[in-house]
């Protein structure tokens, strides 16, 4: 199956700092991407969606200028947490779609633990 | 509105023995469900998709069926074994914004 790879797997940072987060489609081109965050005995919550070439959807509730997305191509796409403070600890989970598929099943990588101290 | 619902309570079972997880819906009828599993600390991995004009779906020990009268999804995994303790998660299909939303997931544990 196709293959999402995410990176960094865990990042501790501290209260005020930036933190990156890229997500890599490695052997498809995803024009659309999804970013989630996930709290401890959660379910995944979507925050945003990123098109690539074009700005970020993203969901009631979720600060743009906090949560900052880019999608420049077709495999990669970055979300920047701003000024992060210790409530934006969390897991950040991206995913894609294959081309093609409208509206069946995700691809997801393995997440970002977020520690903010 | 229309509501995916899992039971959020973990569900624990002897190794051996059929685990069944159940995903209901309301207000709406979906034309497929998706399953999920998650494992702690890693992303979700896709197991079996259902329609709604399939009754029941198989992939090695895992079973899925859709009854759109009880407007209901069960997730069965037979001959349960301790490495299939995880979280799995139920997802309709997509909004109008081709994004997909989750059930809250039920967390699965097998007991050797």
């Amino acid at each position: 199956g196709a293959v999402v790879s995410q990176h960094p797997s865990r990042v501790i940072c501290k209260s005020g700092t930036s933190v990156k987060i890229e997500c890599r489609s490695l052997d498809f081109q995803a024009t659309t991407m999804f970013w989630y965050r996930q709290f401890p005995k959660q379910s995944l919550m979507l925050m945003a969606t990123s098109n690539e070439g074009s700005k970020a959807t993203y969901e009631q509730g979720v600060e743009k200028d906090k949560f900052l997305i880019n999608h420049a191509s077709l495999t990669l796409s970055t979300l920047t947490v701003t000024s992060a403070h210790p409530e934006d600890s969390s897991f950040y989970i991206c995913s894609a779609r294959t081309p093609g598929q409208v509206s069946e099943k995700l691809f997801f990588g393995s997440g970002t633990q977020l520690s903010v101290l | 509105s229309q509501k995916i619902e899992q039971n959020s309570e973990a569900l624990n079972i002897q190794e051996g023995k059929t685990a069944t997880l159940t995903c209901n819906y309301t207000n709406y009828s979906p034309a497929y469900l998706q399953w999920y599993r998650q494992d702690p600390g890693r992303g979700p991995v896709f197991l079996l998709l259902i329609r709604e004009n399939e009754k029941e779906k198989r992939k090695e020990r895992l079973k899925v069926t859709f009854d759109t009268t009880l407007k209901q999804s069960l997730f069965h995994i037979t001959a349960s074994q301790p490495a299939d303790s995880a979280t799995y998660l139920c997802a309709p299909p997509p909004s109008s914004a081709s994004k997909i939303i989750f059930g809250s997931g039920t967390r699965l544990s097998i007991r050797p």
